[in-house]
């Protein structure tokens, strides 16, 4: 079983859908970062969670440490979110750490 | 400072050929990490250094595989004698101290290996 577990893998929606995309994973983390990654390659990082939620204009990110699992949603969903939403896991603790990835979640919003 | 850098983008070499990737870091992060993803597939982690010290390495970088990061600043990963299956995006990031800090990921190098 892989540490960490995306749903779905592939996700297509209409324009203005509000959209949820799951992280589940079956390890101690210390934080849970959501990425981006548009087609050429460039990731960009989203959020750094640890606990609780955080939003950043359209884009929402939970967590759950308990339950082991976070959510990335988006609301009124655009093309321009069309992209690889990937989640990673921080395992370890102190200076030596490393990432885990998912495989991603490939979004396509149409117009 | 306009993020992690990495040089070239893109790389096509015949098998057997060395080829060597370098990452300029974000000036004041301490932290970097080089990381390899195929296609459909999440990144997967390589190596990891603190400041000059390259304190984690994963079990894909075999012998052909070495990482450096002389003065702390930029880093290069060089492969020896590349393979076809060597042919991935190779992926930079750094980030400042602390426990999980923020990562910046870099364009990436895409290898191609003929």
């Amino acid at each position: 079983k892989n540490e960490v577990e995306q749903s779905p893998q592939n996700l297509t929606a209409q324009e203005g859908e509000f959209i949820t995309i799951n992280c589940s994973y079956s390890v101690g983390i210390s934080a849970l970062h959501w990425l981006q990654q548009h087609p050429g390659g460039g990731i960009v990082s989203l959020f750094m969670l640890s606990s609780g939620k955080k939003k950043h204009g359209r884009l929402i990110a939970t967590i759950n440490i308990q339950e082991k699992h976070s959510s990335l949603h988006i609301t009124a969903s655009h093309p321009r979110d069309s992209a690889v939403y990937i989640c990673a896991l921080h395992t370890g603790g102190g200076s030596n750490y490393k990432l885990t990835f998912g495989k991603g979640t490939l979004l396509t919003v149409n117009p | 400072d306009t993020g992690v850098s990495q040089d070239p983008r893109h790389k096509i070499t015949k098998r057997g050929q060395n080829v060597t990737f370098r990452c300029d870091p974000i000036s004041e992060h301490n932290r970097l990490y080089w990381y390899r993803q195929t296609l459909g597939q999440g990144p997967e982690f390589l190596t990891y250094f603190q400041n000059e010290a390259q304190l984690e390495k994963s079990r894909l970088l075999s012998d052909r595989f070495s990482a450096e990061r002389p003065k702390g600043s930029f880093s290069t990963l060089e492969i020896q004698r590349t393979e076809q299956g060597d042919s991935a995006m190779y992926l930079c990031a750094s980030s400042l101290g602390g426990h999980g800090g923020e990562l910046f990921f870099g364009e990436g190098s895409r290898l191609t290996v003929l």
